[in-house]
């Protein structure tokens, strides 16, 4: 198994680009995740997603959306590329939301936006 | 504002040491308690998850969770150097009924192992 995959590894931006980050995962999971993760801090939920069809908001959406048309595949799209969103990003997921919620990481696509 | 608080580090212990994790948290309603580890430059990946109050061993690690005082700690026992990392404590709190998911995690402490 492959786990959690995603592309790409790096990206340079120019402000007010778009792009989409791939994400895909071959365990069967039910849910999944996209976090950021600026330097020197912890992990911010940014969009999740119970199943395929369903997604919803996390602590920071803005500027951010998302689709879930099979159980594999989680791409999360920027549109209008600022400074701010200069991070790195991470895909997860997991078998449960409530009880099994221990979630594996793709390896993070890090993004620069200038 | 739900927080989790972590002492950011570094914490360094020799080798052959029990290296001490702390995290706090503000929600009481919060339900599961997880340990990431995460080396530079790379993903978070899984090493304890903890649900009730008490202690959970695997292997050279223990998890402890106490609800009342909204304290969740780590204990590395036998420290190596490959356990130099940050590690990050993640809280979640669910409301099935309200649609409502939050995992938030602390910033990480920072642990360097000496040999």
């Amino acid at each position: 198994n492959a786990g959690v995959t995603q592309t790409p590894k790096f990206r340079i931006l120019k402000i007010g680009q778009s792009m989409t980050l791939q994400c895909a995962q071959d365990m069967n999971h039910n849910y999944m995740y996209w976090y950021r993760q600026d330097p020197g801090m912890g992990l911010k939920l940014i969009y999740y997603s119970v199943g395929a069809g369903i997604t919803d908001k996390g602590e920071v959406p803005n500027g951010y959306n998302v689709s879930r048309s099979t159980t594999e595949d989680f791409p999360l799209r920027l549109e209008l590329a600022a400074p701010s969103q200069t991070s790195v990003y991470f895909c997860a997921s997991s078998w449960g939301l409530a009880d099994y919620n221990e979630q594996f990481f793709g390896p993070g696509t890090r993004l620069t936006v200038l | 504002q739900k927080e989790v608080e972590q002492n950011s580090g570094p914490l360094s212990v020799p080798e052959g040491a029990i290296a001490s994790l702390n995290c706090t948290y503000s929600d009481r309603g919060s339900q599961s308690f997880f340990w990431y580890r995460q080396y530079s430059g790379k993903s978070p990946e899984l090493i304890m998850s903890i649900y009730s109050n008490g202690d959970k061993e695997d292997g050279r690690f223990t998890a402890q969770l106490n609800k009342a005082s909204q304290y969740v700690s780590l204990l590395i026992r036998d420290s190596q150097p490959s356990d130099s990392a940050t590690y990050l404590c993640a809280v979640l709190q669910i409301s099935p009924g309200a649609g409502s998911y939050q995992l938030t995690f602390g910033k990480g402490t920072k642990l360097s192992v000496i040999p």
